[in-house]
């Protein structure tokens, strides 16, 4: 089974709001990750989570806050959003075996409206 | 110069033919390609991956990497309206980051 599901599938949030987006998967892979995508673009990396521990923040601003309770699951918070960051907020996971990382396998996304 | 490079088309073909989609990169560390293929709205889905120069072949898909070109492909036979879609090439030096191709938007007239 490779499935990482989200949710939920779509949010809609005022800016002074506080949300969270979730991610699971049961595919035993040990590194996690967010992606934002906007329309027509690829996938930008935001966070990358490897053995449960934050190991890239591509520069991400504060008011998002990744989170990995578990080597199954990896929470987004959101706080004091912005309208430019409505998008389609991605997670996804890849296997880690030894030193190396392999392909990496997408959620269905959950669509973020901040208004 | 982007690191890699995907035509974003669109590409309109009829039911039936064959899709070839093609990404150019210039970093050598790449040593993972994968494709992906988006529908509208929609999470990308891993299509096929390789680690090394050849084909590839999974039913109606095959996957070409040249690494001494720096060149992969990804060919669609029997192509099907469900194929419209945009393909994402993405490409890995081992350190967690991708690096995605623009996507090229595909549609295949029934």
């Amino acid at each position: 089974d490779t499935e990482v599901t989200q949710t939920p599938k779509h949010l809609v949030m005022g800016m002074t709001n506080k949300k969270s987006l979730k991610c699971e998967q049961h595919m035993g892979h040990r590194a996690m990750y967010w992606y934002k995508q906007k329309a027509k673009k690829p996938p930008e990396l935001m966070f990358v989570y490897s053995y449960e521990k934050l190991s890239i923040n591509e520069s991400v601003p504060s008011r998002f806050s990744p989170e990995c309770p578990n080597s199954s699951l990896l929470n987004l918070h959101l706080h004091a959003l912005q309208p430019e960051d409505s998008a389609l907020y991605l997670c996804a996971s890849s296997p880690i075996l030894g030193d190396f990382t392999y392909e990496q396998y997408f959620g269905p996304g959950t669509r973020l409206t901040v208004t | 110069q982007k690191e890699v490079e995907q035509d974003p088309g669109p590409l309109s073909v009829p039911e039936g033919a064959i899709v070839s989609l093609n990404c150019t990169y210039s970093n050598s560390a790449f040593q993972y390609f994968m494709w992906y293929r988006q529908y509208s709205r929609k999470g990308p889905e891993l299509l096929m991956y390789t680690y090394s120069s050849g084909n590839k072949e999974d039913g109606r898909f095959t996957a070409q990497v040249d690494k001494s070109s720096k060149y992969i492909s990804l060919f669609i036979r029997d192509s099907q309206p469900s194929d419209s879609a945009t393909y994402l090439c993405a490409m890995s030096a081992n350190d967690y980051k991708l690096s995605f191709g623009a996507g090229t938007t595909v549609t295949v007239r029934a």
